[in-house]
This record gives C-alpha cells, sequence and structure tokens, in this order.
C-alpha cells in the first residue's frame, strides 16, 4: 500500500508565476489536509478538503492560493503569482475518515523555492 | 482558535540521559495530541500520541503525559540515543479534525 504521494518534489519558481503541487491520498483515504512549513518553523494547517469539498479553508490565504480534490485524481494546491514569501515546504496528510482520533499520514513534502 | 505553545526551543542532552518536551494548549474541547518527529529534509513521523480520556501513555523509551485540567502535555524520551537527534513537534486537534502545531524543539543528543 502506497503511501501519501506528493510530486513535485522540489518545484523553482520566478515571481510571478504560478506554482501547482499535487497530492495523492493513500488508498482508501477520502481526507486532505494541507500544511506549510517555513524554514525553521512549525507547520500551519492551511486548508482540509473530502472529494470535491472544501471543509475547512481557515488557513489558507484568501488571494492566489486555492485548492481543490476532485472526484477523480490527486488534490492540488495551486499558488498563482509566487512571492518570496511563498518559499516554504508544503506538506499534505491523508486520513481515511473524520473520527477525531484518526492518524493523519504525512507525504515527503514539495519544497517551493521562489527566485 | 486553538493555540498551541511548545517549549525549550532548543534541548541538548547527554547521551543516555532523559529528554522532556512540554506543551500547553488552549482550546479545552481538544481531545487527540499527537508528536512528531522530523529529521532535517524529511516529513513528520508520528511517534506517540494521546487521547483526551487517557492521562499516559508509554511505548518503549517514549512517553507522553496529558493534564486536562491544565492543559498541557509532554513528551518524554528516556535512555536518549544519537538517533533521537531531530526536531520534535507537539499538535492538537483542532475543531475541524486539522492539527496545530506547536514550534517545534530542536533536541540535540551529546555523545
Amino acid at each position: 500500500n502506497a503511501g501519501v504521494m506528493q510530486n513535485p518534489r522540489h518545484l523553482v519558481r520566478r515571481r510571478g508565476q504560478e506554482a501547482r503541487l499535487r497530492c495523492s491520498p493513500m488508498k482508501g483515504h477520502s481526507h486532505v489536509y494541507w500544511y506549510r512549513q517555513l524554514p525553521e518553523e512549525g507547520l500551519k494547517f492551511m486548508v482540509y478538503l473530502q472529494k470535491e469539498n472544501i471543509i475547512d479553508e481557515s488557513g489558507m490565504p484568501k488571494e492566489r492560493f486555492s485548492a481543490e480534490f476532485p472526484k477523480e485524481g490527486p488534490s492540488i494546491l495551486r499558488i498563482q503569482q509566487v512571492v518570496r514569501g511563498d518559499s516554504a515546504a508544503y506538506f499534505c496528510a491523508s486520513s481515511p475518515g473524520r473520527a477525531s482520533y484518526n492518524e493523519q499520514f504525512f507525504g515527503p513534502g514539495t519544497r517551493l523555492t521562489v527566485l | 482558535g486553538e493555540n498551541v505553545e511548545q517549549h525549550p526551543s532548543t534541548l541538548s542532552v547527554q547521551e543516555g540521559d532523559s529528554a522532556v518536551i512540554k506543551c500547553t494548549y488552549s482550546d479545552s474541547a481538544s481531545n487527540y495530541f499527537p508528536w512528531y518527529k522530523q529529521e532535517l529534509g524529511k516529513r513528520p513521523q508520528l511517534i506517540i500520541d494521546i487521547r483526551s480520556n487517557v492521562g499516559e501513555k508509554k511505548d518503549q523509551r517514549i512517553a507522553v503525559t496529558l493534564n486536562k485540567t491544565a492543559k498541557h502535555f509532554s513528551l518524554h524520551i528516556t535512555e536518549t540515543q544519537p538517533e533521537d537527534s531531530a526536531v520534535y513537534f507537539c499538535a492538537a486537534r483542532g475543531p475541524n479534525y486539522q492539527l496545530i502545531w506547536g514550534a517545534g524543539t530542536k533536541l540535540i543528543i551529546k555523545p
């Protein structure tokens, strides 16, 4: 059973370009969380999605950032018109359901560098 | 909303000694508290977790204690080894099942 997959692992963009980060949850998991980690800091929650639904996007900036988890295919975190401050590691995690005690399994992360 | 504070930010202990990392949380409704270990450039890995109906949980050299009244929980690592060197994060489950993270503790094991 493959774990959570993320691609690309490293992404370099110039200021003003778009970044698309993909996350494929573990098999059987229908809940996806995106977190951002700045260098030397903890993870910050961004958005929680189920298939075709955004459950909580309270941690995601309202401008330039969007996320989706379509019925088919991976979850996508999209950052438009990237700025240097967007440089960070972006982790997604998946869980099988909404039970409070469900462990979240993390992907390897995408390290975004904005030049 | 939920806020998690973690101390210390850096902890240096002699190999073989014990290490203790402490966290406090603000939302009394939180009922799940995981601890993650993150090595440089790697993903966070769950090492132990505790639910609010339990006061203590142990797994070999690692233990976690929870004081719901005081809203704090702690990670204890005994007989530390060089491979324990990493950054450790505490977290608390938020109202929408997301994890709210502490700022991390860099644990250094001195040989």
